[in-house]
């Protein structure tokens, strides 16, 4: 069972540089998340998805573009990188809200230069 | 979602129990205390959670303070591998998204 599935692991882009953050999960979650991490702080929301067609914004989404066309996956886009979107990113899925725990990803480190 | 209170940084020594504080002095009736644990270069991971009465897994238990105002993350025996960054969350039982502070960084000594 591979859980929750991020690509690439590493990734530098230049300023301006476009590019899409995969997230697939094999558990048929109907939630799907994404996070940012920045050195020394906690995870905050960037958008997050209740099921297929649906999306929704969290703490942090400027700069960043989601879709879900499926179950399985919930790419993210950043559409002209910024140095600011230097982070590492987590995804994230549960089977629904409330008390359905979160699986992570183990995450995409993103430099942008 | 109502905060929490976290110590930064704690440490203890290996194959002694650990208690990891959680102030949540705003917490509302239907609020469930969630517990993750981030390991070095990792993504967080689900440890335990809890409304009212204490809860026990194979991971850990979690005690919560009577009055719901504030909860104590128990590992029983701390591992090496246990060094983490410890977060403390609530969330409505049919809220959507947890919110994550800065955590508590465990240390744990040989």
């Amino acid at each position: 069972n591979a859980g929750v599935t991020q690509t690439p692991k590493f990734q530098v882009l230049k300023t301006g540089q476009s590019m899409t953050l995969q997230c697939a999960q094999d558990m048929n979650h109907e939630y799907m998340s994404w996070y940012r991490q920045d050195p020394g702080m906690g995870l905050r929301l960037i958008h997050y998805s209740v099921g297929a067609g649906i999306t929704d914004q969290g703490e942090v989404p400027n700069g960043y573009n989601v879709s879900r066309s499926t179950t399985e996956d919930f790419p993210l886009r950043l559409l002209s990188a910024a140095p600011s979107q230097t982070s590492v990113y987590f995804c994230a899925s549960s089977y629904g809200t409330g008390l359905s725990p979160l699986h992570f990803g183990n995450g995409t480190r993103l430099t942008v230069t | 979602d109502a905060k929490t209170t976290q110590p930064n940084s704690m440490e203890s020594n290996e194959e002694e129990p650990v208690h990891l504080p959680c102030n949540h002095s705003t917490i509302s009736g239907t609020d469930y205390i969630h517990w993750y644990r981030q390991l070095p270069s990792q993504g967080p991971e689900y440890v335990i959670h809890g409304l009212t009465s204490n809860v026990n897994n194979r991971m850990a238990s979690l005690a919560i303070a009577e009055d719901r105002k504030s909860s104590t993350l128990i590992l029983h025996r701390a591992t090496l591998r246990d060094a983490a960054v410890y977060y403390c969350i609530l969330r409505g039982q049919y809220g959507q998204n947890f919110v994550f502070g800065p955590g508590t960084r465990l240390s744990v000594l040989p």
